[in-house]
């Protein structure tokens, strides 16, 4: 099974306007981490935000935010006001804490219409 | 400045040529990884290593093999090149501290096996 999935390969969002990009993941370990990144179209992978599965709060990086739901097991990032300069690929990954490992979602690409 | 260096940006081989992509890290990181990314695959883990002279497989190791002989190397190498191997490599290092233990990526190697 996927342990990471994004269902979005591509969206369109106007300039100024919210956007949210969804993940699901899957596991049985209790203690996991699960981070977002960007990749511009340069190709540097670029660290967004993190959440931790014992975090009661959502975490909040500047327009970055994390919608965790535990229960649905889903851990989407919203993009508040967005800039044509967020235009990129963005990827969902999940640590179990119990390993090393990182697994990565297949991405979704963001384009950011003016 | 934290960072993580890869060898080259771009690399064109000939198919059955050996193959070794070096990655540095400067941030006395434990862990490191190799990544090969394909379009609409997302990132997918060859090898990944959590100690010096230590190595572990990831999910796509077939035809791939690892060198950490110190703490800051980690090499990647391909016996014998094939076209399928043509593709972006990634590489990237985590620590394993208390904190977030996010993983810092290198800017990319752009592989063309020819």
């Amino acid at each position: 099974a996927q342990k990471i999935t994004q269902t979005q390969p591509g969206m369109f969002v106007q300039e100024k306007e919210a956007v949210t990009l969804d993940c699901t993941y899957d596991t049985s370990d209790p203690s996991y981490g699960l981070f977002w990144y960007k990749q511009p179209s340069s190709g540097e992978m670029i660290f967004l935000i993190y959440q931790g599965s014992y975090d009661q709060q959502n975490a909040t990086e500047g327009r970055y935010s994390l919608n965790f739901q535990k229960a649905r097991k889903s851990a989407n990032l919203v993009i508040s006001a967005s800039q044509l300069g967020d235009s990129a690929m963005y990827f969902c990954a999940m640590r179990e804490n119990n390993f090393n490992k990182f697994y990565f979602g297949s991405g979704t690409k963001l384009n950011v219409k003016p | 400045d934290v960072k993580v260096t890869q060898s080259s940006r771009y690399l064109v081989k000939r198919t059955g040529e050996k193959v070794f992509l070096e990655c540095v890290q400067d941030m006395d990181h434990e862990n490191m990884f190799w990544y090969r990314q394909d379009p609409g695959l997302g990132l997918r883990l060859i090898y990944f290593s959590y100690d010096v002279k230590m190595k572990e497989k990831g999910d796509i190791p077939e035809g791939y093999s690892v060198s950490r002989e110190k703490k800051e190397r980690f090499s990647l190498i391909l016996e014998s090149a094939s076209t399928n191997q043509t593709s972006m490599y990634l590489c990237a290092s985590t620590g394993s501290g208390t904190g977030i233990n996010e993983q810092f990526f290198g800017p990319g190697t752009r592989l063309t096996v020819l």
